[in-house]
């Protein structure tokens, strides 16, 4: 069965210090995945996505994520925390029996908190 | 100009009531979705719209009837709403095909059956 888990339900960090955000996936074959951000009372946004090529996608707002296949993980990284980056974090892979849609499988989030 | 738009942004309304929820997107995109989150922000697929036609029904109860009157537009009907469909809704929509397009969101409807 395919799936997505983010093994932590909060990460704390302190502005300016580097930030990771785990995630792990399982589906069989090439994997389409993709990283979002929540802002309390907003809608995902969209941060960044691996499909083919290039291990390391870099993304909006200074993330980046590193595509590790023989540890099945795509955690997500910024070098430099700042406190506008707490929010929850989405990670996501493309459903393989989407079809002709993008559907995707979500994990349960990350909350990341950056304290001063 | 918004990308993807919801009506309304609250909804508040009593057990068996029936409501919906307005979802348009300006973006030319093919592909429509409807999400549920709930109290614990868990985000779970509820519907795949494709070219107005319904491609994935995530085993929503029948009380809940989407409609796509076309490409740019979503909408999700409830019937005899319970209280266990309070959560956040959220419309979003993508390209589709098979390129692993992202999707984009709209800023959701918070619906709370009292």
């Amino acid at each position: 069965a395919q799936s997505v888990a983010q093994p932590e339900d909060q990460v704390n960090v302190a502005e300016g210090n580097p930030l990771t955000v785990k995630c792990t996936y399982s589906v069989s074959g090439n994997p389409y995945l993709f990283w979002y951000v929540q802002y309390p009372n907003r809608g995902l946004q969209f941060l960044l996505k691996y499909i083919t090529g290039d291990n390391l996608v870099k993304g909006s707002y200074g993330f980046e994520a590193e595509f590790n296949k023989s540890q099945t993980s795509f955690h997500l990284k910024k070098p430099s925390a700042l406190v506008s980056d707490s929010a929850l974090y989405f990670c996501a892979v493309r459903d393989i029996r989407s079809y002709n849609t993008d559907k995707l499988i979500f994990g349960t989030g990350t909350r990341l908190q950056v304290f001063p | 100009d918004t990308a993807v738009s919801q009506t309304p942004k609250y909804l508040v309304t009593q057990m068996g009531n029936d409501k919906s929820i307005k979802c348009e997107q300006n973006l030319g995109h093919d592909t429509m979705y409807w999400y549920k989150q709930d109290s614990k922000k868990f985000l779970k697929i509820m519907f795949s719209y494709n070219n107005k036609e319904l491609i994935i029904n995530e085993t929503v109860p029948n009380r809940f009837s989407p409609k796509s009157p076309d490409k740019a537009h979503l909408n999700l009907h409830i019937n005899s709403l319970e209280l266990g469909d309070s959560a956040v809704y959220f419309c979003a929509s993508s390209q589709g095909g098979l390129a692993g397009n992202e999707q984009f969101f709209g800023p959701g409807t918070r619906l709370t059956v009292l």
